[in-house]
């Protein structure tokens, strides 16, 4: 069975830090793995990675994916209180598949 | 605003009754997903619908059921409701059947059932 875990389960860092989000998998046929923000209602798309080694860079928000070692990273640099949200990674595979998510990290950004 | 609409936003339904959910998806997506999202089980996908056909189906109880319309917009079932059908439930779609597509989530409909 396909598998996602997201640690920390929830952190709270004062703005201006920079935070590390984890995510590990275990998934048949890997095909992609995928980065959302979830505030107070729908998850919002923040990445999708295919590839080993190749950074995804949006803003402040950076994510790179290791397929040797099953886990990628989500980086926010200079955070700000509006990064406040729950972060979920999630995965599919190569077969006709819907999202295995993560339980999510919950990240408070305080003033 | 991500192009995919879900109706209604909240629902307050008492226990052994029926309800549906509607969701349109983005244009010209195909496939619709129907995600259940609960305090402690995180986002779990329900089932999924792919041209009005279904494809996939994940932790989906007997009493719910879903179908998707030549036009494409899709809806979520619930009967026999109980209390711990209480949760989120969001519809998400994208163009195509594989996961080569980010999926693109509605608001959610809240349902609380009393």
């Amino acid at each position: 069975e396909d598998k996602v875990v997201q640690s920390p389960l929830s952190l709270v860092v004062h703005e201006g830090d920079t935070v590390t989000l984890n995510c590990s998998y275990e998934v048949t046929n890997f095909r992609s793995l995928l980065w959302y923000k979830q505030e107070k209602k729908a998850p919002t798309f923040l990445f999708m990675l295919t590839s080993s080694g190749i950074e995804k860079k949006s803003g402040r928000l950076s994510s790179i994916l290791d397929k040797k070692e099953l886990f990628s990273i989500l980086n926010i640099t200079a955070t700000q209180t509006g990064d406040s949200a729950i972060y979920l990674c999630a995965v599919t595979n190569s077969g006709n598949t819907p999202l295995v998510f993560g339980k999510g990290t919950r990240l408070s950004v305080i003033a | 605003d991500s192009g995919v609409t879900q109706t209604p936003k909240h629902l307050i339904t008492a226990t052994g009754q029926r309800v549906t959910l509607r969701c349109s998806p983005r244009s010209g997506d195909l496939s619709v997903y129907w995600y259940q999202q609960s305090l402690d089980q995180g986002l779990q996908f329900l089932i999924q619908y792919y041209n009005g056909e279904e494809r996939a189906k994940g932790n989906i109880l007997e009493r719910f059921s879903a179908q998707q319309f030549p036009d494409l917009h899709s809806e979520l079932n619930l009967s026999s409701l109980e209390l711990g059908d209480s949760a989120l439930y969001f519809c998400a779609s994208s163009p195509s059947l594989a996961g080569e597509y980010e999926q693109y989530f509605g608001p959610g409909t809240r349902l609380t059932v009393t």
